[in-house]
């Protein structure tokens, strides 16, 4: 299996305008989670779906933020419009369900918003 | 609500020196534990995991184990070499909540 895909590996983009990152789950995985690194907070879980339904939305930190799963290969998280303060690493993970099952991760999104 | 309490960083080491990095949690039920990676400008790959009280997770040569009595999952290593240098995060999954809760990270270096 490929494991998660994620694109773009490198986005540098201006104040203002939006991103759109994307993810592609691991076959059969019916949970996905974005997470987002930075040096200040660590590891935080903006959303994470289950078969393709928003659980738990709590960790968007505002409204220019926004996650998508239109099926369940496919998931974007936008931002609109940027802010240098949303420069971070934004991982995406997949898991199948099970319990004691692994979250696998996938490579990261690295933002920079100048 | 969930949590995983980390030592701090970044622990130095020599060559081939025995490591431990702490991780203690808090979890309403019975979670699963992990230890994930991180090498520099990479994504977190699984190192282990343990999924009950008394499981012993292992792999390249670290190895943890799921205390219930001390709610503790400490990474060990008997010799560490420089290519172990990363940041290394313990987490716990809470399988009703769908949740992985991380722990704050800890790096480590490795010198000659």
């Amino acid at each position: 299996d490929a494991g998660v895909i994620q694109s773009p590996r490198h986005e540098v983009t201006e104040m203002g305008q939006e991103v759109t990152l994307r993810c592609k789950p691991i076959s059969g995985h019916n949970s996905l989670f974005w997470y987002r690194q930075t040096m200040m907070r660590g590891l935080e879980l903006l959303i994470y779906f289950n078969n393709n339904v928003p659980i738990d939305d709590s960790g968007m930190p505002e409204d220019r933020f926004s996650a998508k799963m239109p099926n369940a290969s496919f998931s974007t998280l936008k931002i609109q419009p940027s802010e240098p303060r949303d420069s971070a690493v934004y991982f995406c993970a997949s898991w199948q369900g099970l319990s004691g099952n692994t979250i696998y991760f996938g490579e990261g999104s690295w933002l920079t918003v100048v | 609500g969930d949590s995983v309490t980390q030592m701090e960083g970044p622990v130095t080491l020599s060559e081939e020196a025995f490591l431990t990095i702490n991780c203690t949690y808090t979890a309403t039920g019975y979670p699963s534990l992990f230890w994930y990676v991180q090498y520099p400008g990479e994504g977190l790959q699984l190192l282990l995991k343990a999924t009950k009280a008394d499981d012993k997770g292992s792999n390249k040569g670290f190895e943890a184990t799921y205390r219930k009595e001390t709610t503790s999952f400490h990474l060990e290593k008997g010799s560490v070499q420089v290519s172990d240098s990363a940041v290394y995060f313990c987490a716990l999954f809470d399988g009703g909540g769908n949740k992985l809760t991380f722990g704050t990270g800890t790096q480590l270096k490795v010198e000659l």
